[in-house]
């Protein structure tokens, strides 16, 4: 499994684009890029799921470069309900039926 | 999606005692995974449990610790045996659909605290 590394934690305030940005050097030619989002006591919810170049919904973008080493999320006008920890996951989806490994995450704080 | 019930969702216990926490989802589902998360900390992978079979455990965690059992595709349950302070932790439940992007939920957690 591909290691990640992301930034520890971030601060932004009401009304900002956020851009989380992940390294994964080790990232598999099957591999694809998952975020997910934790809030306090949840368990962590999918955000979105990218393999190449950009993917957006309704929630976020993803963006993958070309040589996939690496991935931005970007939380377009955050609010204060988007603060909590951020996951960057690499791994071959949801088809091998592997476990989620997770690493340290970031953990976001927006302000007013 | 499918939706995930664990019970308790807290519990305080003393030491030397064991808690069992049951994990319930509304669909079928082949895997099933138990994580801990400890305070201020990531997730970690306890083991994986399929139905059918025996669950596969991850280095540092033991059956003997924490005994999984799956009797149908749809339940699970773990117990934290032999409690120490140490096992105070946030325990998840999470499901695999194949079906969807991303594929995996979780459950809400179940926060127990040793004393």
């Amino acid at each position: 499994l591909a290691k990640t590394t992301q930034p520890i934690s971030m601060d932004s305030y009401e009304g900002q684009e956020v851009n989380i940005t992940c390294s994964h050097n080790n990232i598999a030619t099957n591999d694809y890029i998952t975020w997910y989002q934790q809030f306090p006591s949840q368990g962590p919810r999918f955000i979105i799921q990218g393999y190449k170049t950009k993917v957006t919904n309704e929630v976020a973008s993803l963006f993958i470069p070309a040589d996939r080493k690496s991935s931005t999320l970007s939380l377009p006008r955050v609010s204060l309900s988007d603060t909590a920890v951020y996951y960057c996951l690499v791994g071959d989806g949801n088809q091998a039926g592997t476990a989620l490994i997770f690493g340290k995450g970031t953990t976001l704080s927006v302000s007013s | 999606s499918a939706v995930i019930s664990q019970k308790p969702s807290r519990d305080i216990c003393q030491r030397g005692t064991s808690l069992t926490i049951q994990c319930q989802v509304d669909s079928q589902v082949t895997m099933m995974f138990w994580y801990r998360q400890q305070p201020g900390q990531s997730l970690t992978l306890i083991a994986t449990a399929n139905q059918g079979s025996e669950a596969t455990y991850e280095s540092g965690f033991v059956i003997d610790k924490f005994p999984i059992s799956r009797p149908n595709l749809t339940f699970s349950t773990l117990t934290v045996s032999n409690m120490s302070p140490e096992d105070s932790s946030i325990y998840l439940c999470s499901v695999l659909l194949h079906d969807r992007v991303g594929g995996y939920t979780f459950g809400s957690g179940t926060r127990l605290t040793v004393v």
